[in-house]
């Protein structure tokens, strides 16, 4: 079946830097795009981006710009967010979401989520 | 980019009801607007695609409609695993942008 396995909880200091994975499995990991969502503790669902798997080119919503980075190790169908210079207003669970198999049909799969907590 | 406005953003409802959630774009996405459903604690859940399509094994209860700037979803008689928020996305133009959501919550 198919299943995207995120890494764990962060706890960091502001400045510092995190990295988090996405891990896919049950289905070929280049022939679908992977997306990133942030979600601030008790807000909505904030579009950051997306990764094209079989390129490995990142795009990156404006507010995404700079610090964050989405890159791949495609041999363990694997996608990375790294966050630097974390900030406050990073703290948030953010989720990764496989492209859809159907056209339109956006996030049809989505990891449970990394709660990054930034705190000095 | 283009705002997507909910409303209401809480509505109170009782199981059996039948109620409608609406999606305003700021400028026309012609059909390419999705709904997620969002439990406390989870993921968000592909529910529609497209305006109107039920993403597979979505219980026929729910529907979406509209075109252009206007969409709702549409849920027939409310269950009570459907107490949830919902948020709309558009995905015609970049960059791709979600509603504030929709809280429905048990009356």
């Amino acid at each position: 079946q198919i299943q995207l396995v995120q890494s764990g909880p962060e706890l960091k200091k502001p400045g510092e830097s995190v990295k988090i994975s996405c891990k896919a499995s049950g289905y070929t990991f280049t022939n679908y795009g992977m997306y990133w969502v942030k979600q601030a503790p008790g807000q909505g669902l904030q579009y950051m981006g997306w990764i094209n798997t079989e390129t490995g080119k990142p795009t990156y919503a404006d507010d995404f710009k700079g610090r964050f980075v989405f890159f791949l190790e495609t041999s363990a169908s694997t996608a990375y967010l790294q966050i630097n210079n974390l900030k406050n207003e990073d703290m948030a669970t953010y989720f990764c979401a496989r492209e859809g198999e159907k056209f339109g049909a956006f996030f049809d799969y989505w990891g449970q989520g990394v709660m990054v907590t930034v705190s000095s | 980019d283009i705002q997507m406005t909910q409303s209401p953003s809480v509505l109170s409802a009782s199981v059996g009801d039948r109620v409608t959630l609406n999606c305003k774009a700021s400028q026309n996405i012609n059909k390419y607007l999705n709904w997620y459903q969002q439990k406390l604690g989870e993921a968000p859940k592909l529910l529609i695609y497209n305006t109107n399509n039920l993403q597979t094994g979505i219980p026929s209860r729910f529907s979406g409609s509209g075109s252009g700037t206007d969409f709702t979803l549409t849920i027939s008689s409310l269950q009570p695993e459907d107490f949830a928020t919902y948020f709309c996305f558009q995905h015609n133009s970049w960059p791709f942008t979600f509603g504030s959501g929709t809280k429905l919550e048990i009356k």
